[in-house]
């Protein structure tokens, strides 16, 4: 799997969007970009996943660049809630491929 | 629809004991992880299942760590002999079927070893 980059820590005001970035220089054509979050004392928690089209659930959006290189995961609204650390994750949706996690980045949102 | 179940959330021992978790995945899911999460690291993958066969275990240390899934539900993850720097969170996570987009992740269960 592709390596991931992410920074090792952000700070964010409750209420306001919150920006992660995340570096997949390496990616591969047929590599999905991956968000997991875990809250502390929990297992991870799985957020979105896109193959090259911005996505949008309930929880957030994720914004991949054109040449693939980068993408941004945003929490629109941010609360405290929200403080865990995130994963970004790169993987192909093929049998026997599973999640290979790195150090994260860690959000701290605050009021 | 209940979630992955792990047991216990804690275990205490001294190093050269063995311990064993277990896990219970989410009903009907096929493929089943055993991770392995050392304090401010992300978690290693030690070992996957589909049904009861392995998929990978490539960095299970096999020397000590052992893990089975018989009948392909419930798997235990076994320690024998436990190290001092086994001592981690031990998450188990389990999908519908392998390559599946989405994980399910159990609350792990927190080993220190003395």
């Amino acid at each position: 799997d592709a390596k991931t980059t992410q920074p090792t820590s952000m700070d964010c005001a409750e209420g306001r969007a919150a920006n992660l970035p995340c570096n997949h220089s390496t990616i591969s054509g047929n590599e999905y970009v991956y968000w997991y979050r875990q809250i502390h004392s929990q297992g991870p928690q799985y957020i979105i996943h896109g193959l090259k089209n911005n996505e949008t659930n309930e929880m957030a959006s994720l914004i991949i660049t054109e040449d693939r290189k980068s993408s941004t995961l945003i929490l629109p609204h941010a609360t405290l809630r929200d403080t865990a650390v995130y994963y970004c994750i790169v993987r192909i949706n093929q049998a026997g491929t599973a999640l290979i996690f790195g150090k994260g980045t860690t959000l701290s949102v605050s009021s | 629809e209940a979630g992955v179940a792990q047991s216990p959330r804690y275990k205490i021992i001294e190093k050269r004991q063995s311990v064993a978790f277990w896990c219970n995945p989410i009903s009907g899911h096929a493929t089943l992880y055993w991770y392995q999460q050392i304090l401010g690291q992300g978690p290693k993958l030690l070992i996957q299942f589909q049904n009861n066969g392995v998929v990978d275990d490539s960095q299970l240390p096999k020397d000590r760590f052992s893990a089975e899934r018989l009948k392909g539900v419930d798997s235990t993850l076994k320690i024998q002999p436990a190290k001092l720097e086994d001592s981690a969170v031990y998450l188990c996570a389990s999908s519908l079927r392998q390559g599946d987009t989405e994980a399910f992740f159990g609350q792990g269960t927190r080993l220190t070893v003395v």
